[in-house]
């Protein structure tokens, strides 16, 4: 089994409809971010979460929300999906403090929002 | 504020060609600097980091990349590109409080037969 796993990996939906993307780990790391990927833009943080009591808003957080259920689950919610959510999302984790910290990613869900 | 910029977002090299993948960061204080790799269909996996013990970083698959503060750089190599090699390339920066890693728009490499 993979260290993250995203579920689902691919997912199509309508606008307006409530969508919720799944990331849980065995690394048995405190870390957890959600990043999203767009062509030409690179990765883009969302939220991220230092332990079950700790959530933080990353640069794009608008139109999203976040649970972190457990140290091993965090999950991604868009209650009122639009057309410019369409992307690639990423969980990642990773351990400690400190700036050299390795992050470890899912494989990717892929969002459709028609 | 940290970001860093990768100039040219798809490179093509042939088969056996020395393969340059430029990065530059801009960071108040001395940052911690990162490769990653996405293969198609995949999530990105660590190439390599710098954390400051030595300016020339080995990382997997025969890639390297070296810190230059003088010219805020922090380029990825590899002597000799593969097939295998074709995927795209992030980097990546982070600081010492490691709140946040600060990606670049990535660049493609393809490699040509």
């Amino acid at each position: 089994d993979a260290d993250v796993t995203q579920t689902p990996r691919n997912r199509i939906t309508k606008t307006g409809k409530r969508i919720m993307l799944e990331c849980s780990q065995t690394k048995g790391h405190d870390r957890m971010y959600w990043y999203r990927q767009d062509p030409g833009l690179g990765l883009r943080l969302i939220y991220y979460s230092f332990d079950v009591k700790d959530i933080n808003k990353g640069e794009i957080s608008d139109g999203y929300s976040v649970s972190r259920q457990a140290q091993a689950k965090f999950s991604l919610s868009l209650e009122s999906a639009i057309p410019n959510q369409t992307a690639l999302y990423f969980c990642a984790t990773s351990q400690g403090t400190g700036g050299a910290n390795v992050l470890t990613f899912g494989a990717g869900s892929r969002l459709t929002v028609l | 504020a940290q970001s860093v910029t990768q100039l040219g977002s798809h490179v093509s090299v042939s088969e056996g060609a020395l393969v340059l993948l430029r990065c530059n960061y801009s960071s108040s204080v001395p940052p911690y600097l990162f490769w990653y790799v996405q293969y198609p269909n995949q999530g990105l996996q660590l190439l390599l980091k710098y954390t400051s013990a030595a300016t020339l970083v080995k990382g997997i698959n025969g890639f390297e990349a070296e810190f230059k503060k003088s010219e805020t750089s922090f380029h990825l190599t590899k002597p000799s590109a593969h097939m295998s090699d074709a995927a795209e390339y992030f980097c990546a920066v982070s600081k010492n409080t490691g709140n946040q890693f600060y990606f670049g728009t990535g660049t493609s490499l393809t490699v040509i037969p």
